[in-house]
């Protein structure tokens, strides 16, 4: 169980362009999903929590207008890196947290998208 | 944002060898959790600690909460080649709002020894 599916694991886009990552919980429901940046050989780096109806959270130093949010159900959650640019190039991972299995559970991540701008 | 301190940064390992690892942070943590990392792929969780002083394995894995709550550490017992990748720490202040948020460690990348 828990599992997460991140769509796609590859892409390749134009600079100008916007590009939208999807995050599905495939047999739970996630209140809450969360947004990862993770560049080479670094850490994973929390952009922005995304809550089911209501507006995401960003992290300081996170641009709203470029990475934008929406958790429109329990199961769906899209980033979608507008206007992007190479910098905006990375891994973009993806996790959701299974509150049906008590607030102490771990949380699940998606496969991640490698996003490359060119 | 935050990072744990996490440490060594990479490691060689012989097949058969035991591999250990830790996470120090100077704030008190409610949850450890430990992941490995595979090239191109998401973190997968390997063992969730909730408890202060609690002992915790997954076959060969072993991981413990630190009894300050302000470390945890890793061990891998009889490495096999499949172990190669990178795990993470990860530490949960609490349970709700953003201190619920995971905070992650660097990542310590194990490879095999040429």
């Amino acid at each position: 169980g828990a599992v997460v599916s991140q769509h796609p694991s590859r892409v390749i886009c134009k600079s100008g362009t916007s590009v939208k990552i999807e995050c599905r919980s495939l047999d739970f429901q996630a209140t809450t999903m969360f947004w990862y940046r993770q560049f080479p050989k670094q850490s994973l780096m929390l952009m922005a929590t995304s809550n089911e109806g209501s507006k995401a959270t960003y992290e300081q130093g996170v641009e709203k207008d470029k990475f934008l949010i929406n958790h429109a159900s329990l199961t769906l959650s899209t980033l979608t890196v507008t206007s992007a640019h190479p910098e905006d190039s990375s891994f973009y991972i993806c996790s959701a947290r299974d509150r049906s299995r008590g607030p102490l559970y771990g949380y699940t991540f998606g496969s991640g998208t490698r996003l490359t701008v060119v | 944002g935050q990072q744990l301190n996490q440490s060594p940064q990479s490691m060689f390992i012989q097949e058969g060898e035991d591999v250990s690892m830790n996470c120090t942070s100077s704030s008190i943590f409610n949850t450890w959790l430990w992941y490995k990392q595979d090239p191109g792929e998401g973190p997968v969780l390997l063992i969730a600690l909730y408890k202060a002083g609690e002992l915790t394995s997954n076959g060969r894995l072993t991981a413990q909460f630190g009894i300050t709550r302000k470390d945890s550490f890793l061990n891998i017992s009889a490495s096999i080649p499949s172990d190669v990748g990178i795990y993470f720490c990860a530490g949960q202040r609490s349970y709700g709002g953003s201190q619920g948020n995971l905070i992650f460690g660097k990542g310590t990348k194990l490879s095999v020894k040429p």
